[in-house]
């Protein structure tokens, strides 16, 4: 069945540096893929998402490339802040089902 | 502001007593959804409604029972048969049931069997 893998956390950084979170999946047909962040005790919002091959998601400075070839949405920010802290969800939805796949989550910290 | 509502935000709950989880829409949203959430954990899918007076077992539902009689209102209920209840349960909801669709998510409940 369709899954989605995220790599494991927790992430801590410091303020201004490059955040990577790597994301691969699994899935039949043509899946679109999201991220969506959660701050703390709160729901999930989206952050960002790609609904076909080579599309690149962007939102308040992070981006994913929708990579068919390598099944991947690694989520990228080029200096992060205090206030991205949070927990962030790599998720697919697949013309094969009426649901959304969520992975694990990673949870980031960003320190000053 | 169109959104999601969800009530109430803590709830406390003795051990053989059912729930209810409300959760509202004023988004027009033709599809909506509950999700268990446990530490460390990602979301599972307890049930979800395309359309009104009509839902689906998602992957986790034994244990809960839910009714979608209008378009803006999705309860939960948590019957004494879910053996391990304590959790932050979110409801979302989408516009259709469509892949490309994004989820909107309310601030959720944390239920708590003492």
């Amino acid at each position: 069945g369709d899954s989605v893998t995220q790599m494991e956390g927790p992430v801590t950084l410091s303020e201004e540096a490059f955040l990577t979170i790597n994301c691969t999946y699994t899935a039949t047909g043509y899946p679109s893929l999201f991220w969506y962040v959660q701050y703390p005790g709160e729901g999930l919002q989206l952050l960002l998402k790609a609904t076909k091959a080579d599309d690149k998601g962007s939102n308040k400075g992070f981006e994913a490339t929708y990579r068919k070839e390598t099944t991947s949405f690694h989520l990228e920010k080029g200096s992060v802040q205090v206030s991205d802290s949070a927990v962030y969800f790599c998720a697919l939805s697949s013309t094969s089902y009426d649901k959304v796949i969520f992975g694990p989550g990673t949870s980031l910290s960003v320190i000053p | 502001d169109g959104g999601i509502t969800q009530s109430p935000k803590y709830l406390f709950r003795k051990e053989g007593q059912n729930v209810t989880l409300s959760c509202e829409q004023n988004l027009n949203h033709d599809a909506m959804y509950w999700y268990r959430q446990d530490p460390g954990q990602g979301l599972r899918l307890i049930y979800y409604s395309q359309i009104v007076n009509d839902f689906q077992k998602g992957d986790i539902a034994e244990g809960y029972s839910v009714s979608r009689e209008k378009k803006e209102s999705f309860p939960l209920t948590v019957t004494s048969a879910q053996k391990n209840p304590t959790a932050f349960y979110l409801c979302a909801s989408s516009p259709g049931g469509r892949n490309t669709d994004t989820q909107y998510f309310g601030p959720g409940t944390r239920l708590t069997v003492l």
